[in-house]
């Protein structure tokens, strides 16, 4: 079974409507992080959190919220999604900021 | 401003022919510098980290290696299971957690 889980896989979903992404870890990692990819952009930081009580913004925190469940589960949500939210969505774990970073096998997020 | 560039975009090279990623950075001071592969409709999966210029770091057909201004990611006789495309990711130890992503070389090795 894979380490860090993302659900769904791919959502399709009409603007203005909420929707939550999904995120769960086995690797035991205190810190876990939402990345949203564009074509030609890279991989750009949306939300981190380095424990349970702990939520930080990150490059492109806008229309964008976050949920720490529990240590292995942080949930991203778009409370009124938009076209140019239209991305590939990652979820991420890593055992301290300077430590390597594992990747969830994505979202693919279509807003119409 | 903190910034990562990855050259070339995109790399055509036949099987056994061997080339070089480039990734050049500007940070507020180096704490660590990671490459990643990344497959099509899948996750970047880990591959190096390099913490200080003059380290390098090899792995199969890779070898990565890093200056104060940039990293090289040195790929010998490839093979087309290397293609895939490689991220280089920096982060500051200055100003609190801090990862920059690079947009990636998009390699493709013919056989």
């Amino acid at each position: 079974d894979a380490d860090v889980t993302q659900t769904p896989r791919n959502r399709i979903t009409k603007t203005g409507k909420r929707i939550m992404l999904e995120c769960s870890q086995t690797k035991g990692h205190d810190r876990m992080y939402w990345y949203r990819q564009d074509p030609g952009l890279g991989l750009r930081l949306i939300y981190y959190s380095f424990d349970v009580k702990d939520i930080n913004k990150g490059e492109i925190s806008d229309g964008y919220s976050v949920s720490r469940q529990a240590q292995a589960k942080f949930s991203l949500s778009l409370e009124s999604a938009i076209p140019n939210q239209t991305a590939l969505y990652f979820c991420a774990t890593s055992d301290s900021p300077g430590e390597t970073q594992y990747f969830g096998p994505g979202t693919r997020l279509l807003v119409l | 401003e903190d910034q990562v560039t990855q050259s070339p975009e995109a790399l055509r090279l036949q099987e056994g022919e061997s080339s070089s990623l480039n990734c050049s950075y500007t940070v507020s001071g180096l704490r660590g510098l990671f490459w990643y592969r990344q497959d099509p409709g899948k996750g970047p999966e880990f591959l190096f980290t390099l913490y200080s210029a003059g380290e390098e770091k090899e792995k199969e057909r890779l070898k990565a290696t890093l200056t104060k201004k940039e990293s090289f990611l040195h790929i010998t006789a490839p093979k087309p299971e290397d293609s895939a495309t490689y991220l280089c990711a920096v982060q500051a130890s200055t100003g609190g957690f801090k990862t920059i992503f690079g947009a990636g070389t998009r390699l493709f090795v013919k056989a």
